[in-house]
């Protein structure tokens, strides 16, 4: 699976759009970009994932450039239970393994 | 529609025993993988099961195994245990006739910890 390389951390202002970036320039043909987040003590729970198309969903949006090198989820409105590590993870699909980097810790803020 | 279920929540083991986590499915979904979560860390993979078959498995020792039953639900095996076991393990669970690719579905996890 490709590697991706997410920023550490980031805030965000309770009500603005968050918006988290993620490089996977190796990926490869078949690999989908699969997000992730994993709220404290919780398991990690599926946003949104795509191939080639940007893709909308009720929790996020997903924007992937038009060479695959990267994406950056967007969550529209941010809310307080929206702070949680958030994982980018390219992959071929559900029968294939996940592997997780470090992720972003996204903090949102009153 | 109950999501992954794990069990137990908590345990406290000692080093060199043996432990059995255990991890049901989400309805319809028919494959089911371990993960172990060391505290600051993303989540690893351990292994993965259908049909019954281990069909991928992860840089871990063969201290750890596991099982699928019938019905689907799996079993995570640790033997001998070490310090280093300490971890949360997580069980997700994916596939199924007709459902859609929405990706795994994970449980809450199980807490270990080796003293």
């Amino acid at each position: 699976d490709a590697k991706t390389t997410q920023p550490p951390s980031m805030d965000c202002a309770e009500g603005r759009a968050a918006n988290l970036p993620c490089n996977h320039s190796t990926i490869s043909g078949n690999e989908y970009v699969y997000w992730y987040r994993q709220i404290h003590s919780q398991g990690p729970q599926y946003i949104i994932h795509g191939l080639k198309n940007n893709e909308t969903n009720e929790m996020a949006s997903l924007i992937i450039t038009e060479d695959r090198k990267s994406s950056t989820l967007i969550l529209p409105h941010a809310t307080l239970r929206d702070t949680a590590v958030y994982y980018c993870i390219a992959c071929t699909g559900t029968a294939s393994k996940l592997t997780f980097g470090t992720g972003t810790r996204l903090q949102v803020t009153l | 529609d109950a999501g992954v279920t794990q069990s137990p929540t908590h345990l406290i083991k000692t080093r060199g025993q043996q432990v059995t986590l255990r991890c049901s499915p989400k309805s319809g979904h028919d494959t089911v993988s371990w993960y172990q979560q060391a505290l600051g860390q993303g989540p690893q993979f351990i292994f993965q099961y259908y049909e019954e078959e281990e069909r991928q498995r992860g840089n871990f020792p063969d201290r750890f195994s596991g099982h699928q039953f019938p019905n689907y639900s799996s079993e995570l095996n640790v033997n001998a245990l070490l310090l280093g076991d300490s971890a949360l393990y997580l069980c997700a669970s994916s596939g199924g006739t007709g459902s859609a690719n929405y990706g795994y579905t994970f449980g809450s996890g199980t807490r270990l910890t080796v003293v």
